[in-house]
């Protein structure tokens, strides 16, 4: 069964609109959760690294104040893209790791956010 | 600068017979690859896994080699059977810890016919 969940899985939206996308970790608590982006055709990129109780690290290139990441459990990260727009649009997906297990990251099923 | 390359877009192979799908990758820096596999709408799932110091990694059908010198791996699946079907990428990560993130590849898409 899925040890990561992700929610919700599809979004349509109008452009300036916000979009919060839920990445949950089941049975496990992850300090850390990954959060990619991945565009059609392309590899899944890194947006940023959420920690839990501290601030997430993003990526060279990727707006802080555009994707708002939360981490405020141990089995709970989110994040928000504040004010999308269509160039937003793309497939959002987040992965974490058990750290009492030698189990590689695990990935959410991801969610397609579609702004018109 | 892809630091992870799969140059293959897409494979197809005849059932039964065996599937290799290649990756490339440039940061001396990495010490494991992985290797996930990937349905339309779902999530990447973690297939194998092969660290820097072995070669070699079988897990039933799927055997990933490691060809350090030449910064090299690859996926062996044998037989392939309709149900391997999906987008297969490679992921790199360097240091010892496992919340290191991973760096992809953009994927091969496998078609096995049966």
């Amino acid at each position: 069964g899925a040890v990561v969940s992700q929610h919700p899985s599809r979004v349509i939206c109008k452009s300036g609109t916000s979009v919060k996308i839920e990445c949950r970790s089941l049975d496990f608590q992850a300090t850390t959760m990954f959060w990619y982006r991945q565009f059609p055709k392309q590899s899944l990129m890194l947006m940023a690294t959420s920690n839990e109780g501290s601030k997430a690290t993003y990526e060279q290139g990727v707006e802080k104040d555009k994707f708002l990441i939360n981490h405020a459990s141990l089995t709970l990260s989110t994040l928000t893209v504040t004010s999308a727009h269509p160039e937003d649009s793309s497939f959002y997906i987040c992965s974490a790791r058990d750290p009492l297990s030698n189990q590689p990251q695990h990935f959410g099923d991801g969610t397609r956010l579609s702004i018109l | 600068d892809q630091q992870v390359k799969q140059n293959s877009p897409s494979l197809s192979v005849q059932e039964g017979r065996i599937s290799i799908l290649n990756c490339d990758y440039t940061n001396s820096m990495f010490d494991y690859f992985l290797w996930y596999k990937k349905y339309p709408a779902e999530g990447p799932t973690f297939l194998i896994s092969i660290s820097s110091i072995k070669d070699k990694n079988e897990d039933g059908r799927f055997t990933v080699f490691l060809n350090k010198s030449a910064k090299h791996l690859s996926l062996h699946i044998v037989p392939s059977q309709p149900g391997d079907s999906a987008v297969y990428f490679c992921a790199a990560r360097g240091g010892n810890s496992g919340n290191t993130p991973l760096v992809f590849g953009k994927g091969t898409r496998l078609s096995v016919i049966a």
